[in-house]
C-alpha cells in the first residue's frame, strides 16, 4: 500500500511569511499532485510534477519533486490571507488511481 | 455549468435510512470517481468508472456501498442503511487525461 505523509498537519502563520510543507512517501510515483481544497468546495489542483528533480512556480508558490521521486514540496512566499486552506499532494503510480495524503491546513493571518 | 456538480451539497438523515447522492461530470469526461473525505482524514477512494469498462469497486467499504453510472454521463452513490460512521464529505471528480481529477464541490452527509 502506498501512503504519502504530509507534514505539518496544521500552520498557521502570518501575512507576510514564508513557509514550505512536505509531502513525503517510501514509494516512488510517476507524477506527485498538489491541490487546494477551500471549505465547502472540492479540491483544485495546482500542478502536477512529473519529473525527478522538476521545479514548477505558480505565481508565489513553488513545487518541487524530489530526485527519487518519493517526496516533493510546495513552498508559499510571502503568504497572503488567499492562501488560507487544506493543501493535499495526491501521487500516481501510472494507473488512474491516486494516492493522496491527509494534508496541511494553512491559516494566514491578516 | 462547466465544472463537476454535485446534488444535494448537504443531506442530514436518520441512521438507517437509505441516501442517494449524484454527480454530474464535466461534459466529454470518460472517467469518473468518487471519494469519501472525513474530518483529519485524506481522500478515500471509493469507486472508479471509465467509459463502457466495468467499475473499480475496490474501495467499497461494505456491500451498502453501490454506484452506478448511467449513459457514461451522471453517477448516483447509494448508501443503504446508513451508520453514523458513513458521516463525511462525498466528492466526485471526473478527469479525461489519466491523473488530472476535477473536482465538484462534494456533498456532505450527515447521519444522526
Amino acid at each position: 500500500t502506498q501512503l504519502l505523509e504530509q507534514s505539518p498537519q496544521f500552520l498557521s502563520i502570518q501575512e507576510g511569511e514564508n513557509l514550505t510543507v512536505y509531502c513525503n512517501s517510501s514509494s516512488v510515483f510517476s507524477s506527485l499532485q498538489w491541490y487546494r481544497q477551500e471549505p465547502g468546495e472540492g479540491p483544485v489542483l495546482l500542478v502536477t510534477v512529473v519529473t525527478g528533480g522538476e521545479v514548477k512556480k505558480l505565481k508565489r508558490l513553488t513545487f518541487q519533486f524530489g530526485d527519487a521521486r518519493k517526496d516533493s514540496s510546495l513552498h508559499i512566499t510571502a503568504a497572503q490571507p488567499g492562501d488560507t486552506g487544506l493543501y493535499l499532494c495526491a501521487g500516481g503510480a501510472g494507473s488512474y488511481q491516486l494516492t493522496f495524503g491527509k494534508g496541511t491546513k494553512l491559516s494566514v493571518i491578516p | 455549468g462547466a465544472g463537476v456538480s454535485q446534488s444535494p451539497s448537504n443531506k442530514v438523515t436518520e441512521k438507517g435510512k437509505d441516501v442517494e447522492l449524484r454527480c454530474d461530470p464535466i461534459s466529454g469526461h470518460t472517467a469518473l470517481y468518487w471519494y469519501r473525505q472525513s474530518l483529519g482524514q485524506g481522500l478515500e477512494f471509493l469507486i472508479y468508472f471509465q467509459g463502457n469498462s466495468a467499475p473499480d469497486k475496490s474501495g467499497l467499504p461494505s456491500d451498502r456501498f453501490s454506484a452506478e453510472r448511467t449513459g457514461g454521463s451522471v453517477s448516483t452513490l447509494t448508501i443503504q442503511r446508513t451508520q453514523q460512521e458513513d458521516s463525511a464529505v462525498y466528492l466526485c471528480a471526473s478527469s479525461i487525461l489519466r491523473n488530472t481529477q476535477y473536482f465538484g464541490p462534494g456533498t456532505r452527509l450527515t447521519v444522526l
